[in-house]
């Protein structure tokens, strides 16, 4: 069975400087996917950027990175210069297994200070 | 504006009831999820649909049915409602069921069980 941890319940950060959003992962598939997702106070829920197990490069989308540390079962969400509209709560999901459903972490709520 | 629909956007219903939440999607994608979100628990997923015709089970199916009778509705009913049932639902799609496929979300269907 996947596991997704996300040990942060909640995150402060001043505005324009970078944060760190920690997740690990538990699997026994060899292949397998990782993706963050941000849900602001609206509820909807916004795909930020996806990593694939076997990739080998850590994937970027804009201001948002993944460090993924394959070895740790980790994949982090940096998000760099922070902005007010980053105040969110983000998620952290893997897919894989047999039938490549995705399993959520439980969330981390992210408030930018100005 | 193509996507996902969800409705009622909220609901309070008596326990015992019964009640469908409605999910379309234009996109054509061939699979859908219905995910339950709660509080310090993340997002669990209920039920799913790989294709039309046919659905299965996720991590928390008790209590819910799903149908799947054309590629564009997904319907979540709840035979006889109970309070633990209270949550946010979300309906959700993808263009193929393989690894790194990023889900579309609704805005969610928050349902209060009284």
């Amino acid at each position: 069975a996947q596991k997704i941890t996300q040990t942060q319940p909640g995150m402060f950060v001043q505005e324009k400087e970078a944060v760190t959003l920690d997740c690990t992962y538990d699997t026994s598939d060899p292949s397998y996917g990782l993706f963050w997702y941000k849900q602001p106070s609206s509820g909807e829920m916004i795909f930020l950027i996806y990593q694939g197990s076997y990739d080998q490069q850590n994937a970027t989308e804009g201001r948002y990175s993944l460090n993924f540390q394959k070895a740790r079962k980790s994949a982090n969400l940096v998000i760099s210069a922070s902005q007010l509209g980053d105040s969110a709560m983000y998620f952290c999901a893997m897919d894989g297994g047999s039938n490549y459903k995705l399993t959520f972490g439980k969330g981390t709520l992210l408030t930018v200070n100005p | 504006i193509a996507g996902i629909t969800q409705a009622p956007t909220s609901q309070i219903l008596a326990a015992g009831r019964r009640m469908t939440l409605r999910c379309t999607q234009d996109m054509r994608h061939n699979a859908m999820y219905w995910y339950r979100q709660d509080l310090g628990l993340g997002l669990r997923l209920i039920h799913y649909s790989n294709t039309a015709g046919t659905t299965g089970k996720g991590e928390v199916p008790d209590g819910y049915s799903v149908s799947r009778a054309n590629t564009d509705d997904f319907p979540l009913t709840l035979a006889s409602a109970v309070p633990s049932q209270t949550s946010v639902y979300f309906c959700a799609s993808s263009d193929s069921t393989g690894e790194g496929e990023k889900l579309f979300f609704g805005s969610g269907t928050q349902l209060s069980v009284l």
